[in-house]
């Protein structure tokens, strides 16, 4: 079958970094995605890794090991308003829908 | 600007009602999804359209209905005979291998309750 884990909550002081796993299976691999959700709003895409390593883009990076079906994303220098949920999406094949993980619900404290 | 709109964005409906959510996209893509979110669960697919005329049944479209006559256009109908509705539904529009990695842009939402 297709499955995707994450961790369901997790919490970060601000200013520090934190790292969110992500856990995938599926039938062929085109792409990892990670979107970020405030609640009751709509995901707005974040990063996008479909070779090995690291993609960098300002304060998020995310990872990729296609042999491990592992990837995280990086947040550095946390804020306030990086609380939310970012969820964690595969792309089996070319042509074939993403499979979404539960979401990770991030809180910042102060 | 291009973008995805939702109406409305709060539904409230009475048991055996069928509702009908709006969905409107300007960024020329050719497909289109309806996803449901419930607390603590990933997005699930309930139907899909790849070109205007077509659509195909996702992962849970039971109780579900769903139109494609314009390219814009994507309404879904929440009917009945679905058991439990009360969701938060998600429209999305992709162009397939396009853009950085021809992902998905989704609208705002739309929160139904069944009363």
């Amino acid at each position: 079958g297709q499955n995707i884990d994450q961790p369901t909550e997790m919490t970060a002081t601000e200013g520090a970094i934190v790292q969110i796993n992500c856990t995938y299976q599926t039938s062929g691999f085109n792409g990892l995605f990670w979107y970020q959700q405030h609640a009751g709003e709509a995901p707005t895409f974040l990063s996008y890794n479909v070779l090995d390593g690291l993609e960098e883009k300002g304060r998020f990076s995310s990872f990729l090991s296609r042999s491990k079906g592992y990837s995280y994303l990086l947040l550095k220098e946390l804020q306030m308003k990086d609380s939310a949920s970012y969820l964690c999406a595969a792309r089996p094949a070319y042509g074939q829908n993403f499979v979404f993980g539960p979401g990770t619900r991030l809180s910042v404290l102060p | 600007d291009g973008g995805i709109t939702q109406s409305p964005k709060y539904l409230f409906r009475k048991e055996g009602q069928n509702v009908t959510l709006s969905c409107e996209q300007n960024l020329n893509h050719d497909a289109m999804y309806w996803y449901r979110q419930d607390p603590g669960q990933g997005l699930r697919l309930i139907y899909y359209s790849q070109i205007v005329n077509d659509f195909q049944k996702g992962d849970i479209a039971e109780g579900y209905s769903v139109s494609r006559e314009k390219k814009e256009s994507f309404p879904l109908t929440v009917t009945s005979a679905q058991k439990n509705p009360t969701a938060f539904y998600l429209c999305a529009s992709r162009i397939p291998g396009q853009g950085i990695a021809g992902e998905l842009f989704f609208g705002e939402g739309s929160r139904l309750t069944v009363l």
